[in-house]
C-alpha cells in the first residue's frame, strides 16, 4: 500500500504561530497533494507538488518534498483560527491513473485565538 | 474547475437495505472516482468509474457490495448494498479537471 502517514496526528497552537505537518509514503510517486477538511465536510485542495520539485509556496503555505526520504512537509505560517481543520497528504503513484489518490491518516490542527 | 453535487447529503438507513448515491459534475469527465471516509479516518479509494465500461475496484472492495453506474460523462451512482453498521461513512465522489475536486460527500449512518 502507498498509504501515507502523517505526524503529528494532532497539533494545537496559538494564532500567529507556525504549524508544521509531516507526511511519509511508501512507494514512488508522480506527485503529492495536500488537502484540508473542515469538520468532516468536503475536501479542499491546497497544493500539489510534483516528484521533480523540492519546494512550493502558495500564500501562507509552504510544501517541501524529499523523494529520497519519501516524505513531505506542510508549513502554515502565521496561523489563524480559521486554519483549524484536518490536513491530509495524498499521493499519486508513479504510473498510476491521475485521480487515484492514496491518503494519509491526517493531522488535526487546532488554532486557538 | 469543476463543481460536484451529491445526493443525498446524508441518510440514516436500516441494516440490510441498500442506498444509491448520486454524483453530478458540471463538466464532462472521462473518469469519476468514489472514496469512502470512515468515522475519524482518512479517505480510501473504492473504485474508478469510466463511462462505457465496468468500474475498476480497489483491493478490498467488490462490485456486489458497491455496484457503480456511469451512464454518461457527467453522472455516476454508487450503491451501498446490504448495509451493515460498518458501512457508516462519508462517501465522496471526485473528478480530475486540471486538479482534483471532491464532492461535498454523503454522510451515511447504518443502524
Amino acid at each position: 500500500s502507498q498509504q501515507g502517514e502523517e505526524d503529528p496526528q494532532a497539533l494545537s497552537i496559538q494564532e500567529g504561530e507556525n504549524a508544521t505537518m509531516n507526511c511519509s509514503y511508501k512507494t514512488s510517486i508522480n506527485n503529492l497533494q495536500w488537502y484540508r477538511q473542515n469538520s468532516g465536510r468536503g475536501l479542499v485542495h491546497l497544493i500539489l507538488i510534483r516528484s521533480n520539485e523540492r519546494e512550493k509556496h502558495s500564500g501562507r503555505l509552504r510544501v517541501t518534498l524529499d523523494t529520497s526520504k519519501k516524505s513531505s512537509s506542510l508549513l502554515i505560517t502565521a496561523s489563524r483560527a480559521a486554519d483549524t481543520a484536518s490536513y491530509f497528504c495524498a499521493t499519486t503513484g508513479r504510473g498510476s491513473t491521475l485521480g487515484r489518490l492514496y491518503f494519509g491518516r491526517g493531522t488535526q490542527l487546532t488554532v486557538w485565538p | 474547475s469543476a463543481v460536484i453535487s451529491q445526493k443525498p447529503s446524508r441518510d440514516i438507513c436500516q441494516r440490510g437495505t441498500s442506498l444509491t448515491i448520486q454524483c453530478q459534475v458540471d463538466s464532462q469527465v472521462t473518469m469519476m472516482f468514489w472514496y469512502r471516509q470512515q468515522p475519524g479516518q482518512s479517505l480510501t479509494l473504492i473504485a474508478t468509474a469510466n463511462q462505457g465500461s465496468e468500474a475498476t475496484y480497489e483491493s478490498g472492495f467488490v462490485i456486489d457490495k458497491f455496484p457503480i453506474s456511469r451512464p454518461n460523462l457527467t453522472f455516476s451512482t454508487l450503491t451501498v448494498s446490504n448495509m451493515s453498521p460498518e458501512d457508516s461513512s462519508i462517501y465522496l465522489c471526485s473528478v480530475v479537471v486540471n486538479e482534483q475536486f471532491f464532492g461535498p460527500g454523503t454522510r451515511l449512518t447504518v443502524l
